[in-house]
């Protein structure tokens, strides 16, 4: 089946500083990948919408030059939290689909602390 | 935008008992409903899924209904085991298409008491 990895599978970081996370469409190309947030005990948030070549689209309230999306291959979509604040803290998870109207497949995750 | 409730927040049944999910869609043109579990610390699993030209899916031990006119969906779950204890999220999207995320619900959390 599909495989959508994500690195690295957690990280911390000190306050002030950015951190950048990777995710990998192994088996298949994907020209749009999607970033989610989730709070502990809550549910999955879009965050933004990743489109190879071109601009990622964000959902309302996602600051766009805090949360900087590159998809600049086929397989390859790159979140950075720049500025890290401890209330970024979080679990980011990507995901993309192997054609239109498939499944969406999630990538393993990436625990963000911030310190 | 699409708005999904999910009911209950927490469920707890008896190992071999059934169990029932049930959300509401805010969109009528929403058109695609999956169903994800997810334990905790990992990646949300695909589990079931189900289109709008459709009303009933089944596979082994779970189902899912859905009826367009109210806006709702079910995910259904019979005989359950302790392996399904996780916390389970409904979706939905616009069309399922590429350029679509999901919408997901605030998840429900079920445990099967052995």
């Amino acid at each position: 089946g599909a495989v959508v990895s994500q690195h690295p599978s957690w990280v911390i970081c000190k306050s002030g500083t950015s951190v950048k996370i990777e995710c990998r469409s192994l088996d298949f190309q994907a020209t749009t990948m999607f970033w989610y947030r989730q709070f502990p005990k809550q549910s999955l948030m879009l965050m933004a919408t990743s489109n190879e070549g071109s601009k990622a689209t964000y959902e309302q309230g996602v600051e766009k030059d805090k949360f900087l999306i590159n998809h600049a291959s086929l397989t390859l979509s790159t979140l950075t939290v720049t500025s890290a604040h401890p209330e970024d803290s979080s679990f980011y998870i990507c995901s993309a689909r192997v054609v239109a109207d498939s499944p969406l497949h999630f990538g393993n995750g990436t625990r963000l602390t911030v310190t | 935008g699409e708005n999904v409730e999910q009911h209950p927040s927490t469920l707890s049944v008896q190992e071999g008992d059934s169990a029932v999910i049930k959300c509401t869609y805010s969109d009528s043109a929403s058109n695609y409903f999956p169903w994800y579990k997810q334990e905790l610390g990992k990646r949300p699993q695909l589990i079931i899924d189900i289109r709008s030209n459709v009303g009933e899916k089944k596979d082994q031990r779970i189902a899912v209904t859905l009826n367009k006119t109210a806006k709702h969906f079910s995910l259904h779950i019979t005989e359950t085991q302790p392996e399904d204890s996780a916390v389970y999220f409904c979706a939905a999207s616009g069309s399922g298409g590429g350029a679509d995320g999901l919408t997901f619900g605030k998840g429900t959390h079920l445990i099967i008491q052995p």
